[in-house]
């Protein structure tokens, strides 16, 4: 199985910061990469798909880079509604895994 | 517009089979390259991949729960069914299923349902 490694776990950041996650994966996934969002209570959403394509609907402070075994998602300007759990996922092969989740919370 | 809903028991007994059922509209399993999956997610915990079944009956499944899932689909009701066995309260989760896209040569869950938390409790 290919293992995902998120970084950090939690983090805390003001209104307006840009904030990087990280998503490690264990061997090349090579851009069969995806990130979701979830909010308490709520199913996952899609924000990003195959690496780099932001979903229908999703604001463009959202981005992501990376290619291999390496990716991070970088929220530009964090906005309250951004506070949520962010998940990345891999389906280059099966099974296809996810990472532990980041809990992204506003100061 | 794409729709998905989970239902079945909330509560199973340790040894317990659960089924699953996901009922969607939108979009059907007559279209070349369907895929409906399955994923839990534990109460405070990560998500956990299961199972999926494609449009032409090709199966998938997390080779930990291998032995114990099902994946079934009705193309005529718009449904697939998930069946494990020997239910164990570390099985307690919320179970979500999600359609699959496969159109841009990647997989994404591009929509998921509400999910269903089933606990496993004697």
């Amino acid at each position: 199985d290919i293992q995902m490694t998120q970084s950090p776990s939690s983090l805390s950041a003001s209104v307006g910061d840009r904030v990087t996650i990280t998503c490690r994966a264990s061997q090349s996934v090579s851009n069969y990469l995806n990130w979701y969002q979830q909010k308490p209570g709520n199913a996952p959403k899609l924000l990003i798909y195959s690496t780099s394509s932001l979903q229908s609907g999703v604001p463009s402070r959202f981005s992501v880079s990376g290619s291999g075994t390496d990716f991070t998602l970088t929220i530009s300007s964090l906005q309250p509604e951004d506070a949520a759990t962010y998940y990345c996922q891999q389906s280059y092969s099966i099974p296809w895994t996810f990472g532990q989740g980041t809990k992204v919370e506003i100061k | 517009q794409i729709t998905l809903k989970e239902s079945g028991p909330t509560l199973v007994k340790p040894t317990q089979t659960l089924t699953l059922t996901c009922t969607f509209s939108g979009f059907s399993f007559t279209t070349s390259g369907v895929g409906v999956g399955w994923i839990r997610q534990p109460p405070g915990k990560a998500l956990e991949w299961l199972a999926l079944i494609y449009w032409d009956d090709d199966k998938r499944y997390s080779p930990s729960l291998k032995t114990r899932l099902t994946i079934t689909k009705d193309t005529s009701k718009d449904q697939v069914v998930l069946t494990m066995t020997n239910m164990d309260p570390v099985d307690t989760a919320t179970y979500f299923c999600a359609h699959d896209n496969c159109s841009g040569g990647s997989c994404e869950f591009d929509y998921w349902g509400q999910g269903t938390l089933v606990t496993v409790s004697s």
